[in-house]
């Protein structure tokens, strides 16, 4: 079993819809989630940081964490071509090592 | 703030050459991170560093790749001889400490013929 578990994709959404990418983990331990994207051919950049149950809310973005099913999600409301990029979820294990995911491929269709 | 400084962006060299490269965390940030990120993957680390101690570096391949944080500032990571599989993206990211989110430089791509 892999540590972080991503659907690779892609996941085509049309413009304005809510795109929800999805993220398993297996550490319970883990303590602090969080979301990059990655454009092709850039580095990751942090887009959403959650350390505790429950949603969490950024403008268009929303994350949500579920420790007891080990499951950490992404909502992206009112998607946007300018979206559609690779979404690393990364996962920080109890020794501190930041886990990543394979990423999950967005297409935001006009 | 400056970001993450990384160089070179874009390194091509001979499988069983030597390549060096060179990270530059934001100011401030106690611990340093190297990634490896071969495409179509997510990232994986190699070292990491608190100021210039190393914390991990269970997946690095001690027998060909090293990497040191002189100073607890800059780093260098060195593979020593190159092997095809070790075309990628390498990766430095830098954080204030251990648990708290990472900030990652532009990389380099790295190619071997």
């Amino acid at each position: 079993q892999k540590e972080v578990e991503q659907n690779s994709g892609p996941l085509s959404v049309p413009e304005g819809a809510i795109a929800s990418l999805n993220c398993t983990y297996s550490d319970r331990v883990s303590q602090s989630f969080f979301w990059y994207r990655q454009y092709s051919g850039k580095s990751p950049e942090l887009i959403m940081s959650i350390y505790s149950n429950g949603d969490k809310e950024d403008g268009r973005f929303t994350a949500q964490l579920n420790k007891a099913s080990q499951y950490v999600s992404l909502l992206i409301r009112d998607s946007q071509p300018s979206d559609s990029a690779t979404y690393l979820c990364a996962v920080n294990s109890n020794t501190g090592k930041l886990i990543f995911g394979q990423g999950t491929t967005l297409q935001v269709k006009p | 703030e400056a970001g993450v400084a990384q160089s070179p962006r874009y390194k091509i060299i001979e499988k069983r050459q030597s390549v060096a490269f060179w990270c530059n965390p934001i100011s401030g940030h106690a611990t340093l991170y190297w990634y490896q990120q071969i495409l179509g993957q997510g990232p994986k680390l190699l070292i990491q560093f608190q100021n210039n101690g190393v914390v991990d570096d269970s997946q690095l391949p001690k027998d060909r790749f090293s990497a040191e944080r002189l100073k607890g500032v800059d780093s260098t990571l060195k593979i020593q001889p190159a092997k095809l599989e070790d075309s990628a993206v390498y990766l430095c990211a830098s954080s204030k400490k251990g648990d708290q989110p990472q900030h990652f430089g532009d990389g380099t791509r790295l190619s071997i013929l």
